[in-house]
């Protein structure tokens, strides 16, 4: 079956310190992937998006690059905000109307 | 504007009573999705629907039941509550099949419910 690993927080950070959250994946077919972000008190909200090999998703100065090759999808900021204060779910989808699997989440924390 | 809606934001209930929380979207989605979300922060979902009067088991069991009368409309009811019941419930929506190449979901902003 599908499954996505992400790594364990909390990550903390300073202000305009690089972030980097590692996602990897396992499927049996070509996925789709994501990235969702969740705000305190909130749902999630869709990040970014790769839809097949070497795509490059961005947004918000988040970036993640589809790896087939390493089954990977790392989340990568260069400069973070106290308000990327979040919690970041990889996630991935292997055709359209299926389901949607999410890794653990991975809370980070960005100190002024 | 399209979106997606949830109510209550937060629920504090005793045990036994009967509840069901709501979600609806304007976005036009023919699937829906309830996720329970635990307090370590993983999501399980727990029911879907590919349209009306369709209802599918998600992935986690899940003693809550839901239905699909009007494409907009998707509650979730629980009809004797536990304090083993006490989550945050996201409701989320997506369109289905052939005129999408991913299945973006669009997510509420969940119901936190706390079963005393």
């Amino acid at each position: 079956g599908n499954s996505v690993t992400q790594m364990e927080g909390p990550v903390t950070l300073s202000e305009e310190a690089f972030l980097t959250i590692n996602c990897t994946y396992t499927a049996t077919g070509y996925p789709s992937l994501f990235w969702y972000v969740q705000y305190p008190g909130e749902g999630l909200q869709l990040l970014l998006k790769a839809t097949k090999a070497d795509d490059k998703g961005s947004n918000k100065g988040f970036e993640a690059t589809y790896r087939k090759e390493t089954t990977s999808f790392h989340l990568e900021k260069g400069s973070v905000q106290v308000s990327d204060s979040a919690v970041y779910f990889c996630a991935l989808s292997e055709a359209a109307g299926n389901k949607l699997t999410f890794g653990g989440g991975t809370r980070v924390l960005v100190k002024p | 504007e399209a979106d997606i809606y949830q109510t209550p934001r937060y629920l504090v209930i005793g045990t036994g009573k009967k509840i069901t929380l709501e979600c609806s979207q304007t976005m036009g989605h023919d699937k829906m999705y309830w996720y329970q979300q635990d307090p370590g922060m993983e999501l399980h979902l727990i029911h879907y629907s590919y349209g009306v009067n369709s209802t599918e088991k998600g992935d986690l069991s899940s003693e809550s039941t839901v239905s699909r009368i009007r494409t907009e409309h998707f509650p979730l009811t629980l009809e004797s509550a536990r304090p083993s019941h006490t989550s945050q419930y996201l409701c989320a929506s997506s369109e289905y099949g052939g005129r999408s190449s991913y299945n973006e979901q669009f997510f509420g902003p969940g119901t936190r419910l706390t079963v005393l």
